[in-house]
């Protein structure tokens, strides 16, 4: 267990909209992901960040934004909920080295109606 | 660019029967790391292996067997003697070691279902 969670686990909204989900994480680590898994795409990665306000966008960046003021909390923005970003999310942790396998939180589903 | 490709979308074999699932991966950078993750039906995803591209030799845990190929680009993944707890998702993913922090580079997936 990395101890990661995250919040809400379930949420239904309306387009256009903002949304934030938070993950939060009780180890320290360093590097923080956000992932989105749609049908047929596996996982695709949103953001990370490598450290407190540090961040970078990942494949599927649009229409999201990121922010890390502390250590524990990796907080994902959708400014303007779309019905294209229902879905679920994952957020993940990496071990202490760069190199080390990710860990993953429960889930987010999202619907955006 | 990275890719894994994962061509087996659902494989479906009866209890007890071996299975193994492919994947295939591309990239430029001669350090990177595979991994293998499972998705159980409540959602979930659990880590199962780790391997880095010097590290050639095959990998058993109880049931579970990999066997990676650096000439073939594969990282297979076998089930032994299969149970009805194996059915899940498995993902296959790629870590490209740069120095930084990047996400991993997932395959889209092989739903396993092994029926009693």
């Amino acid at each position: 267990d990395a101890g990661i969670t995250q919040s809400p686990r379930h949420k239904v909204t309306e387009t256009g909209t903002p949304v934030t989900l938070r993950c939060h994480q009780t180890e320290n680590h360093r590097y923080m992901y956000w992932y989105r898994q749609d049908p047929g795409h596996g996982l695709r990665l949103i953001h990370y960040s490598y450290g407190v306000k540090d961040t970078d966008k990942g494949e599927v960046s649009d229409g999201y934004s990121v922010s890390r003021s502390k250590t524990e909390d990796f907080l994902l923005t959708l400014e303007s909920a779309t019905s294209s970003q229902t879905s679920v999310y994952f957020c993940a942790i990496r071990g202490l080295a760069a190199y080390n396998e990710q860990f993953f939180g429960p889930g987010t589903r999202l619907t955006v109606l | 660019a990275q890719k894994v490709t994962q061509a087996q979308t659902e494989i479906s074999v009866v209890e007890k029967e071996d299975v193994t699932l492919d994947c295939v991966y591309e990239t430029r950078d001669t350090t990177y790391y595979l991994f293998w993750y499972k998705q159980p039906p409540s959602g979930e995803l659990v880590f199962l292996i780790r391997r880095n591209s010097f590290d050639e030799q095959n990998e058993i845990s109880g049931r579970y067997s990999w066997n990676f190929q650096k000439s073939t680009s594969s990282f297979n993944f076998t089930i032994t003697a299969s149970q009805v707890v194996d059915s899940a998702v498995y993902f296959c993913a790629l870590d490209y070691s740069g120095g930084g922090a990047d996400g991993l580079t997932f395959g889209k997936g092989t739903h396993l279902i092994i029926q009693p």
